[in-house]
């Protein structure tokens, strides 16, 4: 079975850019997570989709969002980037997101670098 | 709110030693604990985890972890290191309360490893 999948692996961005990551997730999973991670912040998460629906959102501005597709493919878009932004962006995926039953398992990451 | 700690931000050991990593929650219940791995430049991989039951659970790559519910501990072992243990080591917790639990991992700061010849 694939794992989770993120496209791109590497990015750079100036600032005031935007930016999409995407990520696919083991077939059959329905939850999609994203978590950002600095250095300075550790890993940190963002939201949590679940059927097309965002049901949790850690915090984080408003610059961040994502949405998820009926296949469960996800798309996280930051707007406005700003140098803070440059992360490890990781995707992570599990069936039904009730992480007292289930389990997340991690995409490779994508590495955005903001100029 | 829930958090994390990992008291030992790097540990050095030997190649062939034994290996006990720690990590503490807080949390009025009984979270759901994971012990993840990540290579550089790698996303993280699952260990072992510990939902309920037998409080000595077996992970991969000769992995091993204790839940002590009295002294709010994880901690991850390994009898006998090897060179390709070398990584950075996460604890996390999760819990199955809806809302703002869904999808949602909290993890601590991470321990990095360091394995010598």
């Amino acid at each position: 079975k694939a794992g989770v999948t993120q496209t791109p692996r590497y990015l750079i961005k100036t600032r005031g850019q935007q930016v999409t990551l995407s990520c696919s997730p083991i077939s059959g999973h329905r939850s999609v997570s994203w978590y950002q991670q600095t250095p300075g912040q550790g890993l940190q998460f963002l939201f949590e989709y679940f059927s097309e629906t965002q049901r949790n959102k850690g915090n984080f501005p408003g610059r961040f969002s994502g949405r998820q597709f009926s296949n469960s493919r996800s798309e996280m878009n930051v707007s406005t980037l700003e140098l803070g932004d440059s992360a490890l962006y990781l995707c992570a995926s599990s069936r039904e997101g009730r992480l007292g039953l289930d389990t997340q398992y991690f995409g490779p990451g994508t590495r955005l670098t903001v100029l | 709110a829930q958090s994390v700690t990992q008291p030992d931000i790097h540990i050095t050991v030997s190649e062939g030693a034994s290996l006990e990593l720690r990590c503490n929650y807080s949390y009025g219940a009984t979270p759901y604990l994971f012990w993840y791995v990540q290579s550089p430049g790698q996303g993280l991989q699952l260990l072992l985890k510990y939902f309920s039951g037998d409080t000595l659970v077996q992970g991969i790559k000769g992995f091993e972890a204790e839940f002590k519910r009295s002294q709010s501990s994880f901690n991850l072992r390994k009898p006998s290191v090897h060179w390709s243990d070398a990584a950075e080591y996460f604890c996390a917790v999760g819990f199955n309360a809806g809302g703002t639990s869904y999808g949602k991992l909290t993890f601590g700061q991470g321990t990095i490893l360091t394995v010598h010849p």
